[in-house]
Parts: C-alpha cells; sequence; structure tokens
C-alpha cells in the first residue's frame, strides 16, 4: 500500500513569490495534517482536515498561508508570499480516525 | 496545553551501548504516546506507541513504557546498531484524540 506522497520534495524560490505544496494521504484516511517543522525542532501543527473540513486551523498564518482539501482527499498547502522565514521543511500526515498518523517525506522549502 | 519534554542532544554512542533517551509530558485526561523516527533524507516513521497508563510499546529493539505517575516515556534499547542512528521524536496525542504535539527530537549518532 502506498504511503503519504507529497511533491514536491524540494523547492527554491524568491521571496515575495508563491509557492504550492500537495499531499495525497493514505488511501481511506480520513484525517490529515500539515505540519511545520523548523530545523532542530519538532513538527508544529498548521492544519488539520476530517473529510473535507478544516476542524483545526488555529496555527496557520492565514494573511499568507492557505489550504484546501477537495473532495476530502488529495490537500494543497499554498503560500502567497513566501518570506524568508518560511524556509522549512513541510508534512503532510494522514490518519484514520484517531489512529496513530503517517507522515509523508516532506516538502523542504528555501526562500532566497 | 500539552507539551513534550525530550533530552537534548546530540547523543553519541558507539555500537552495542544501552541507549536512553528522556521524554517527558503535560497534558490533561490520558494522552497516547509515541516516538517518531527520521533517518536522514526520509520522513517521520512511527517506531512504538502505548495508549495507556504501564503499556508498553516496542519494535525493532526500542522500548518504552507509558508512565503516568512520572508523565514519562522514556526510549531504551540495550545495544545500538549504526543503522539506529536518526532523530527521534517523543509525541503525544491528548485525550480529545486530535493533533499529535511532539518534542523537539534528539539525534542519536552510533560509532562503529
Amino acid at each position: 500500500e502506498a504511503g503519504v506522497v507529497q511533491s514536491p520534495r524540494y523547492k527554491i524560490i524568491e521571496k515575495k513569490q508563491p509557492v504550492a505544496f500537495w499531499c495525497n494521504p493514505i488511501s481511506g484516511h480520513n484525517t490529515l495534517y500539515w505540519y511545520l517543522q523548523n530545523l532542530g525542532q519538532g513538527p508544529e501543527l498548521l492544519i488539520r482536515y476530517e473529510n473535507e473540513e478544516a476542524v483545526d486551523d488555529s496555527q496557520l498564518p492565514k494573511d499568507r498561508f492557505s489550504a484546501e482539501r477537495l473532495k476530502g482527499v488529495d490537500s494543497t498547502l499554498k503560500i502567497q508570499p513566501a518570506e524568508l522565514g518560511d524556509s522549512a521543511v513541510y508534512l503532510c500526515a494522514s490518519s484514520l480516525e484517531n489512529t496513530e498518523a503517517f507522515f509523508g517525506q516532506g516538502t523542504r522549502l528555501t526562500v532566497v | 496545553g500539552d507539551s513534550v519534554t525530550q533530552m537534548e542532544g546530540p547523543v553519541t554512542l558507539s555500537e552495542e551501548a544501552f541507549l536512553t533517551i528522556n521524554c517527558t509530558y503535560t497534558a490533561t485526561g490520558y494522552p497516547s504516546l509515541f516516538w517518531y523516527v527520521q533517518y536522514p533524507g526520509e520522513g517521520l516513521q512511527l517506531l512504538l506507541k502505548a495508549t495507556k497508563a504501564d503499556d508498553k510499546g516496542s519494535n525493532k529493539g526500542f522500548e518504552a513504557t507509558y508512565r503516568k505517575e512520572t508523565t514519562s516515556f522514556h526510549l531504551e534499547k540495550g545495544s545500538v546498531q549504526v543503522s539506529d542512528s536518526a532523530v527521534y521524536f517523543c509525541a503525544l496525542r491528548g485525550s480529545s484524540g486530535d493533533k499529535l504535539t511532539f518534542g523537539t527530537g534528539t539525534r542519536l549518532a552510533v560509532r562503529p
């Protein structure tokens, strides 16, 4: 069974440009998470979806970040415009109900 | 709110040495506890878990026991291998069953 798939793996952009990350969760997993992992830190939740509904987006900087999960499957996280401080690894994870979360390999974003 | 504190690294050991990585938590109710591992260039992988007090999670020679009286979930392995070199994250899922809260991670380096 395929795991959580994220793309791209790496992205380098100039500041003030937009960027988007894509996530395909494990088939049948109703819960999807986007986490931010800064260098040397643990992941921090940005947004959590239950099916297509964002049930926790309290940590998402809504002035520049947006996310969607159409049809309750794939999800896209967007940053517009990107800032230097957004350089980090963006992790997507999925789970079935309240069981353990499975993580993708992440997208490493570098803003120059 | 929920929080996880784990020992800072890096931890450097010789092959076949005994490993302990300390983890303590703060949470209301009865959280589930997890250890995730991140090998170089890879995503987070679930290593083991425990869902109630006195449970012992184990996998690949690693063990951790859910100690509610000391709010701890220390990771142990009797004999480490070079292939265990990675970053280890302690995490909890609160009793409301929503997000995972992670510690800052502990980097383990095992020398031949």
